[in-house]
């Protein structure tokens, strides 16, 4: 019972890097989502998809991409890394109504 | 102004203690309303999902809508210590599955604290 699955949990990235956030799941949800979560901040949605193939922006995409070959897949692609993208990231799937979340994944830009 | 406005906290409470745990918001087009709990570095896990007012019970939870004074809790009873944790608040409007994606606004969380 997996759920949503996000790798890697812990990155350091230098300024300027690249990188891609993994995100898969086994529930067959058509919705994926990207969040990302700032002390006193509360949780933003950067990218979010209702089918594959299908993608657009949230709150804050500045930074980052995504795309959505399959219904389990839902990566998260940040381009020229930059200390503001110091975050942790939710990947989410929903089938509808709720949300499910993964276990996050720690960034920090050096 | 902040759609949702949650407070911080941090909450400290008596292990046994009844918590109150709360929201406003601002859009009243907001129908569907749901309660996170987010232990330390973890994902946020759905404890409650609401629709329109009224309340609803859970076990030890109970979640509770007032759309009139657009207000949302959260209670809990006979709190344990391993009720301590982050707890958020989220809605959302009745939106079209294309024009909305079913996306959540969240608060920002309050933190809780059951001692023994």
């Amino acid at each position: 019972n997996a759920g949503v699955t996000q790798t890697p949990k812990f990155r350091i990235l230098k300024i300027g890097q690249s990188m891609t956030l993994q995100c898969t799941q086994d529930m067959n949800h058509n919705y994926m989502y990207w969040y990302r979560q700032d002390p006193g901040m509360g949780l933003k949605l950067i990218y979010y998809s209702v089918g594959a193939g299908i993608t657009d922006k949230g709150e804050v995409p500045n930074g980052y991409n995504v795309s959505r070959s399959t219904t389990e897949d839902f990566p998260l692609r940040l381009e020229l890394a930059a200390p503001s993208q110091t975050s942790v990231y939710f990947c989410a799937s929903s089938p509808g109504n709720t949300i499910y979340f993964g276990e996050g994944s720690w960034l920090t830009v050096v | 102004q902040k759609e949702v406005e949650q407070d911080p906290g941090p909450l400290s409470v008596p292990e046994g203690a009844i918590v109150s745990l709360n929201c406003t918001y601002s859009n009243s087009a907001f129908q569907y309303f749901m309660w996170y709990r987010q232990y330390s570095r973890k994902g946020p896990e759905l404890l409650m999902y609401t629709y329109s007012s009224g309340n609803k019970e859970d076990g030890r939870f109970t979640a509770q809508v007032d759309k009139s004074s657009k207000y949302i809790s959260l209670f809990i009873r006979d709190s344990q210590p391993s009720d301590s944790a982050t707890y958020l608040c989220a809605m959302r409007s009745l939106v079209g599955v294309t024009g909305g994606g079913n996306k959540l606004t969240f608060g920002t969380g309050t933190q809780l604290k059951v001692e023994l």
